[in-house]
């Protein structure tokens, strides 16, 4: 069964500052992993996805990585800004599945 | 273009009581799921439908009931509501299988069970 965890559940950072956000997998067979952004009282908007046959894929200033091998993604935020405060989470789709399987999230404050 | 729309946004229901929740898109999207998202848990997949006339169970399923009469239109329904089905649930869509396209989510409905 695939189990996804982000941490830490919560992260403050000062604006311009650029960081990074963890997440982890335990099933190989991970097919592909996306990153998504929750503002408060709304949905999921997805901001990246990589097959995995990709490394890597960018977006403006975010640049999200997958390693199949570590079981590891990452998100990366470049020039953080107050906008970017929101909740984060990954989800990853394995083979034989018809579902994504959410992490529960990071809650991204940036402090101006 | 509105995207993925979920009606009622909010609504409180008694121990018993049984409701429907309206999920639909403008994106001609084949693929639309129903998730419930509660603290410390992450999203967790109720039902799906992989195209018009068809629904699958999926992690979650006990206690609702969907269906899809229209490609455009996906429904959750709660027979007999019970307090542990009090959460925030999601309505997605996606115009292929997601291992291929992103998901894109509606804003949510939140459901109070006393």
């Amino acid at each position: 069964k695939q189990e996804v965890t982000q941490i830490p559940a919560a992260l403050s950072v000062p604006e311009g500052e650029n960081l990074v956000l963890n997440c982890s997998f335990t099933d190989s067979a991970i097919y592909n992993l996306q990153w998504f952004r929750q503002d408060p009282g709304k949905g999921l908007t997805s901001l990246l996805l990589i097959q995995s046959s990709q490394r890597e894929q960018t977006s403006g200033r975010l640049n999200a990585s997958l390693d199949k091998s570590s079981g590891r993604s990452t998100l990366y935020i470049a020039a953080s800004q107050p906008g970017d405060s929101a909740t984060y989470l990954c989800a990853g789709w394995a083979f034989g599945n018809e579902k994504l399987t959410f992490g529960t999230g990071t809650r991204l404050t940036i402090i101006p | 273009n509105a995207g993925v729309t979920q009606t009622p946004k909010f609504r409180v229901l008694k121990t018993g009581q049984s409701m429907t929740l309206l999920c639909a898109q403008d994106m001609n999207h084949e693929y639309m799921y129903w998730y419930r998202q509660d603290p410390g848990m992450g999203l967790r997949l109720i039902h799906y439908s992989v195209g018009e006339g068809t629904t699958a169970k999926g992690e979650v399923p006990d206690g609702y009931n969907v269906s899809r009469l229209k490609k455009q239109n996906f429904l959750l329904g709660l027979e007999s509501a019970a307090p542990s089905q009090t959460s925030v649930y999601f309505c997605a869509s996606s115009r292929d299988r997601v291992s291929n396209q992103p998901q894109h989510f509606g804003d949510g409905t939140r459901l109070s069970i006393l």
